[in-house]
């Protein structure tokens, strides 16, 4: 079993759509959650990062884990062009030294 | 401009051609990180480095060196690549990790076949 499980897609939406992005892990060490953003032939880009439980908020970005689930997601509101890429979700413990990451949901947002 | 930088981009080789893939970062970062991108596996670690002269293997170390002997370098060497080792390489580097406000910055990927 992967230690964390993201549904490849390919996902497509029109612009101003609202996406949900959603991710399960199985280990309950992990404390540190993270989305990333990679366009084709660029390397991953931080987009947002949350600490154990809890929602965060960052303009268009909404980022929630549920410890009690192992399920995290990503809400993008009001969807642009520009946003289609490839999202992964990453996680790790305490100890921030190995990351896990899903292995990526393609996103299309078509104008 | 603060940046991971990795050579070269594109590389194809032989089966048993050592190879070395390098990888360089300026922004004074202890921690660095080796993965590879699979399609439908996404990106597994394969060594990281918490600091000079410190390494330790992620989860797919087989088959990898590295070495950390400055902090800015942080090359991965495949000693004996084989056709499994195809695959896109990320390095990556971070602050000191004690704060969770350090991200991973990714370099822009090495593409290696191995025929």
């Amino acid at each position: 079993q992967k230690e964390v499980e993201q549904d490849p897609g390919p996902l497509s939406v029109p612009e101003g759509a609202i996406v949900s992005l959603n991710c399960t892990y199985s280990n309950s060490a992990f404390q540190y959650f993270m989305w990333y953003r990679q366009y084709s032939r660029k390397g991953p880009e931080l987009l947002m990062y949350t600490y154990s439980s809890g929602n965060k908020e960052d303009g268009r970005f909404t980022a929630q884990v549920d410890k009690s689930s192992k399920y995290i997601s990503l809400f993008i509101r009001d969807s642009q062009p520009s946003d289609s890429a490839t999202y992964l979700c990453a996680m790790t413990n305490y100890n921030f030294n190995k990351f896990y990451f899903g292995s990526g949901t393609k996103l299309n947002v078509k104008p | 401009e603060a940046q991971v930088t990795q050579n070269p981009r594109y590389l194809i080789t032989v089966t048993g051609k050592k190879l070395t893939v390098t990888c360089s970062q300026n922004m004074n970062h202890e921690y660095m990180s080796w993965y590879r991108q699979d399609p439908g596996l996404g990106l597994r670690q394969i060594y990281y480095s918490m600091n000079v002269e410190v390494t330790d293997k992620g989860d797919v170390p087989e088959g990898y060196k590295v070495s950390r002997k400055e902090k800015r370098n942080f090359p991965l060497i495949l000693e004996s690549p084989s056709p499994n080792q195809t695959s896109l390489y990320f390095c990556a580097s971070s602050a000191v990790l004690s704060s969770y406000n350090s991200p991973l910055h990714f370099g822009n990927g090495t593409r290696l076949t191995v025929t």
